[in-house]
């Protein structure tokens, strides 16, 4: 089965700062790593994606991601944060080799970034 | 171009009560999901369907929860004799399939069973 873990249910930085919200994964192939944000009553909207290649992804509104394999890690970034980026942020994992219906994104509990000025 | 859409957007009903949620996928994607994000909490997968495959519908809560999708695009979710811990907001994604796609989500549909 896979799974994916967020351990922090809040995370607060101070606007300018930088910013990492964590999370790690378990499946039994190759991941397909993924980040959401959703903002006060909306639903959610996509970040970022690791399929293949590169470690280090980056996504919208200035942020990335970082896949360690060896860790098992996707933990997202950004190098200042804005008040604006305060939000929940959900991370999901799917098995790359699983294909059909047997494919589905699992998602984590959520992480709520809280930046204050 | 237009985005998931949901209906209604609220719904109060009595418990008891059944209720139906629509959704309307972007056109052109094959793989249609629903969620259940109850208060402060994560996603709770419910239903999955990809193109003409059986739906995976493993995380459905309770025989009293049924999905269907006519003719590969809307999507209805039908929750029968309504229980008050069915209150949550009811989120659907679609994407274009399930290969290295991204899911689009719709606004949900905030149902309070009172």
């Amino acid at each position: 089965a896979q799974s994916v873990a967020q351990p922090e249910d809040q995370v607060n930085v101070a606007e300018g700062n930088p910013l990492t919200v964590k999370c790690t994964y378990s499946v039994s192939g190759n991941p397909y790593l993924f980040w959401y944000v959703q903002y006060p009553n909306r639903g959610l909207q996509f970040l970022l994606k690791y399929i293949t290649g590169d470690n280090l992804v980056k996504g919208s509104y200035g942020f990335e991601a970082e896949f360690n394999k060896s860790q098992t890690s996707f933990h997202l970034k950004k190098p200042s944060a804005l008040v604006s980026d305060s939000a929940l942020y959900f991370c999901a994992v799917r098995d790359a080799f699983r294909t059909g219906t047997a494919s589905k994104l699992t998602f984590g509990t959520g992480t709520r970034l809280q930046v204050t000025l | 171009g237009a985005g998931v859409s949901q209906s209604p957007s609220n719904k109060v009903t009595e418990k008891g009560k059944d209720v139906e949620l629509r959704c309307d996928p972007i056109s052109g994607h094959t793989a249609l999901y629903w969620y259940r994000q109850r208060l402060g909490q994560g996603l709770e997968f419910l239903i999955y369907f990809q193109g003409n495959s059986a739906p995976d519908k493993s995380g459905l809560p309770s025989d009293r929860f049924s999905a269907e999708r006519t003719g590969g695009s809307v999507s209805t979710l039908t929750i029968q004799r309504t229980q008050q811990e069915d209150s949550a907001v009811y989120l659907c994604a679609s994407s274009l399939g399930t290969a290295v796609y991204e899911q689009y989500f719709g606004p949900g549909t905030r149902l309070t069973v009172t």
